[in-house]
């Protein structure tokens, strides 16, 4: 069974500029959730997509947005980058939602804005 | 709304004595609560859950925490520390609504001295 994969690992941007990141769900998840980690901080939830919808959002502006595709992996864009995005994003992957069960998280990965 | 307070960002202890690092949630509705551990340069993982089940909860790794709903805790110990337990460790609650998302503390650094 393979798990929660994101790419690329590690990423430096200049402020202006626009990221994609990805992350695939692990084999029989239908329900991703991308949360950004600040350095020092706990994860803070972005939003999640459940059967390519979105399903809730946390306090991100309108630049953070995302896909959700048939096979279920997904995407998250970030445009107009400022210096605070840099963190590291994590992306979880669950069985259905209410996400009760338990997510399962990739390795992140690591944005850095100049 | 719900929220997890973690006292403590980093705690320090001798190899072989006990570990103990503190959680308090505020619900207004039963809890789901989590810990998880990050490694350095990795993504999160699941070390117990508390999901209105018995009030102690065994975990990976020989940790188990102990659900205190008068004293809104949900404290994370372990007998005896090893040296491969350093890492950050958080506490999270699930989110009320149709996404069920995690709300995580700022973490607590745990360091274990030879």
């Amino acid at each position: 069974e393979t798990g929660v994969t994101q790419s690329p690992t590690h990423l430096i941007k200049t402020r202006g500029q626009q990221v994609t990141l990805r992350c695939s769900s692990q084999s029989g998840h239908n329900t991703v959730s991308w949360y950004q980690q600040a350095l020092g901080q706990g994860p803070q939830f972005i939003f999640q997509y459940y059967r390519e919808e979105e399903n809730g959002r946390g306090n991100f502006p309108p630049r953070f947005s995302g896909l959700q595709f048939p096979n279920y992996s997904s995407e998250l864009n970030v445009n107009a980058l400022e210096l605070d995005d840099s963190a590291l994003y994590l992306c979880a992957s669950s069985a259905g939602t209410p996400s009760y069960n338990e997510q399962f998280f990739g390795p992140g990965t690591r944005l850095t804005v100049l | 709304a719900q929220s997890v307070t973690q006292l403590g960002s980093h705690v320090s202890v001798s190899e072989g004595a006990l570990v103990l690092l503190r959680c308090n949630y505020s619900s207004s509705v039963p809890p789901y609560l989590f810990w998880y551990v990050q490694y350095p340069n990795q993504g999160l993982q699941l070390l117990l859950k508390y999901t209105s089940a018995a009030t102690l909860v065994k975990g990976i790794n020989g940790f188990e925490a102990e659900f205190k709903k008068s004293e809104t805790s949900f404290h994370l110990t372990k007998p005896s520390a090893h040296m491969s337990d350093a890492a950050e460790y958080f506490c999270a609650v699930i989110n009320g609504g149709s996404q069920g998302n995690l709300i995580f503390g700022k973490g607590t650094k745990l360091s274990v001295k030879p």
